[in-house]
């Protein structure tokens, strides 16, 4: 039973578009929300968290919205870039500690030039 | 520089026999954790530490083994009860206990032949 559900498994955007990456939770009781990327051949970096007290966390380029009613969070990425080409894992959590998050598969975006 | 390092990237074992996977960060991080990526999936956890001589069971921990001697070491065993061990596996750190943001290595690929 995925708890946390990334149903779109890649995503190919024009440079300077705008990248949507959808991410779906069955979950009611997950409060804690963040985003990893991923390039090939290295770990996963940390891009943006969200706490359920908020519905929307901006870093620069990137913004996260969080829908608690639909369970369901995007994160926005304007305006694309040829470096944001990787892998993005949504995931999410009851509280914020670590061992408690429940991850989804991954998305590859790629952006074209 | 500081960082988190797995080895070996690829490992192949036949059925039947155990094989370390090794973990070693220089980030002060006191707490390390161990996930397994399989295509379609989310990262799920095996064991995670917090302190020396401590560790504590993921959600799929049962063929798995770990030791936490060292602060900066958290090497996994693959035991041959393992059913499926043929997966990605990364290891992660972060400071502050278990809040914060995760630090990962690049992974090592284990395939059972």
């Amino acid at each position: 039973d995925q708890q946390v559900k990334q149903n779109s498994p890649s995503l190919s955007v024009q440079e300077g578009r705008i990248s949507i990456l959808n991410c779906d939770y069955t979950n009611s009781m997950f409060d804690y929300f963040l985003w990893y990327k991923k390039y090939p051949a290295e770990g996963p970096t940390f891009l943006i968290s969200i706490s359920s007290i908020k519905d929307k966390n901006e870093d620069g380029r990137f913004t996260v919205f969080l829908n608690k009613s639909a369970k369901h969070l995007s994160l926005h990425i304007v305006p694309s870039q040829p470096g944001d080409s990787a892998v993005y894992f949504c995931a999410g959590s009851i509280g914020d500690s670590n061992y408690q998050l429940i991850w989804g598969a991954g998305t590859k975006l790629i952006i074209k030039p | 520089d500081g960082g988190i390092t797995q080895s070996p990237k690829y490992l192949f074992r036949k059925e039947g026999q155990n094989v370390t996977l090794s973990c070693e960060q220089n980030l002060n991080h006191d707490a390390m954790y161990w996930y397994r990526q399989d295509p379609g999936q989310g990262l799920r956890l095996i064991y995670y530490s917090q302190i020396v001589n401590d560790f504590q069971k993921g959600d799929i921990a049962e063929g798995y083994s770990v030791s936490r001697e060292k602060k900066e070491s958290f090497p996994l065993t693959v035991t041959s009860a393992q059913k499926n061990p043929t997966a990605f596996y990364l290891c992660a750190s972060s400071t502050g206990g278990y809040t914060g943001e995760l630090f990962f290595g690049e992974g090592s690929r284990l395939t059972v032949l």
